[in-house]
């Protein structure tokens, strides 16, 4: 089983929907919790990250998460086609050091 | 804004040869990391650095080599490089100061070995 786990996708919404990414870890001791978009041949960027349950909502972006359940969750309310990229789950371990670790990636688009 | 930067941003070279890149951040991050990255493809962990004289392998199985011998500076050499080696290579730091461990990456070095 993979540390970190997204659905490879590619999931498509049409503009204006809400799209939802989902990403399930299995170390039940991380505390912090990120989500990163990748645009192609870009590097990654942090869009929100989270620590506590329950939401945290920056702007179009929601993050979810829920720790009894190992998963934590991105909503992109009405989205646009530049939000068409990868999306990144990154989850702190606590084993090996408390290392970052990245889930595949999650590929979005956006249709106009 | 992070200041991370690695150069070169694109290098094509023959195989056997010795190669360094370099990655460089002015922010004071402790933790400093390299990835490789295929086009489409997932992250993988080459190396990663807590701090000056501090380097681990990560999960990926890899025929480079790491220093950090200063706080700001974390150059990947590739001592005779393959046609395997092509990739992308990304470097990243972090700082724990204020807890919030955000990983900010370089712009990434395209290899390409002939």
């Amino acid at each position: 089983q993979k540390e970190v786990e997204q659905n490879s996708g590619p999931l498509s919404v049409p503009e204006g929907a809400i799209a939802s990414l989902n990403c399930t870890y299995s170390d039940r001791g991380s505390q912090s919790f990120f989500w990163y978009r990748q645009y192609s041949g870009k590097s990654p960027e942090l869009i929100m990250s989270i620590y506590s349950n329950g939401d945290k909502e920056d702007g179009r972006f929601t993050a979810q998460l829920n720790k009894a359940s190992q998963y934590v969750s991105l909503l992109i309310r009405d989205s646009q086609p530049s939000d068409s990229a990868t999306y990144l789950c990154a989850v702190i371990v606590s084993t090996g050091g408390f290392k970052t670790i990245f889930g595949a990636g999650t590929r979005l688009f956006v249709k106009a | 804004e992070a200041d991370i930067y690695q150069t070169p941003r694109y290098l094509v070279i023959g195989t056997g040869k010795k190669i360094t890149l370099e990655c460089s951040q002015t922010m004071g991050h402790d933790k400093m990391y390299w990835y490789q990255q295929d086009p489409g493809m997932e992250l993988h962990l080459i190396h990663y650095s807590y701090g000056v004289n501090s380097t681990e392998k990560g999960d990926l199985s890899s025929e480079s080599t790491v220093s950090r011998i200063r706080t700001e500076h974390f150059p990947l050499t590739l001592e005779s490089a393959r046609p395997s080696h092509t990739s992308q290579y990304l470097c990243a730091s972090t700082t724990t100061r204020g807890g919030t461990d955000t990983q900010y990456f370089g712009p990434g070095t395209r290899l390409t070995v002939l």
